[in-house]
């Protein structure tokens, strides 16, 4: 059992469109996290939310406390966008975190 | 980008040999943890730390032993290093109730 579910697993999109990544998950949380891993593999945060929508540039970030969903969007995706995302949730019972299994997006020119 | 270091880098060792991993942070965090990531089971938990001397299991703890004598250090150790935890093992640390930075990875191969 998975704490945290993440849908789709893999994605190709071409260059310009809008990209949605969804993440639900069954745990109290305190936090959710946003992050993004590169071929090389280094981990990037991108967002932490609690409530409501945060955006930076051109990723938009969602989460919805009631229905115990979260959502990413990037619009007009471009090449560099291409990467593994990654939805966590931080316990809001104790200091661990759940991490579902990546969403592997690939975006073509 | 938060100071956080892993080493070594890469590894290859013998099944039965101990293996250390070390994560040294600049960032004087109270919270760091040890991951392990593997295809088809995203990042798991093996071991965290919220203070000097005191640590705590993660879901996949089993063979795996920590130590944080300096708030700046914790070790992982692999007592008897099995194929099974190849691996590639990330530490991360946290002020609290913050945003998690991770380090860059250490990829061990258990031959």
């Amino acid at each position: 059992k998975n704490e945290v579910e993440q849908s789709p697993q893999n994605l190709t999109a071409q260059e310009g469109e809008f990209i949605t990544i969804n993440c639900s998950y069954s745990v109290g949380i305190s936090a959710l996290h946003w992050l993004q891993q590169h071929p090389g593999g280094g981990i990037v945060s991108l967002f932490m939310l609690s409530s409501g929508k945060k955006k930076h540039g051109r990723l938009i970030a969602t989460i919805n406390i009631q229905e115990k969903h979260s959502s990413l969007h990037i619009t007009a995706s471009h090449p560099r966008d291409s990467a593994v995302y990654i939805c966590a949730v931080r316990s809001g019972t104790g200091n661990q975190f759940y991490f579902g299994t990546g969403t592997s997006l690939t975006v073509i020119p | 980008d938060a100071g956080i270091t892993q080493s070594p880098r890469h590894k290859v060792t013998e099944t039965g040999t101990p293996v250390t991993l070390r994560c040294h942070q600049t960032e004087n965090h109270r919270y760091m943890y040890w991951y392990r990531q593997d295809p088809g089971h995203g990042l798991r938990l093996i071991h965290y730390s919220y203070g000097v001397k005191d640590t705590d299991k993660g879901e996949v703890s089993d063979g795996y032993s920590v130590s944080r004598s300096k708030t700046e250090d914790f070790l992982l150790t692999l007592e008897s290093a099995t194929s099974s935890q190849t691996s590639v093992y990330f530490c991360a640390i946290s002020a609290g109730a913050y945003e998690q930075y991770f380090g860059p990875g250490t990829r061990l191969t258990v031959t």
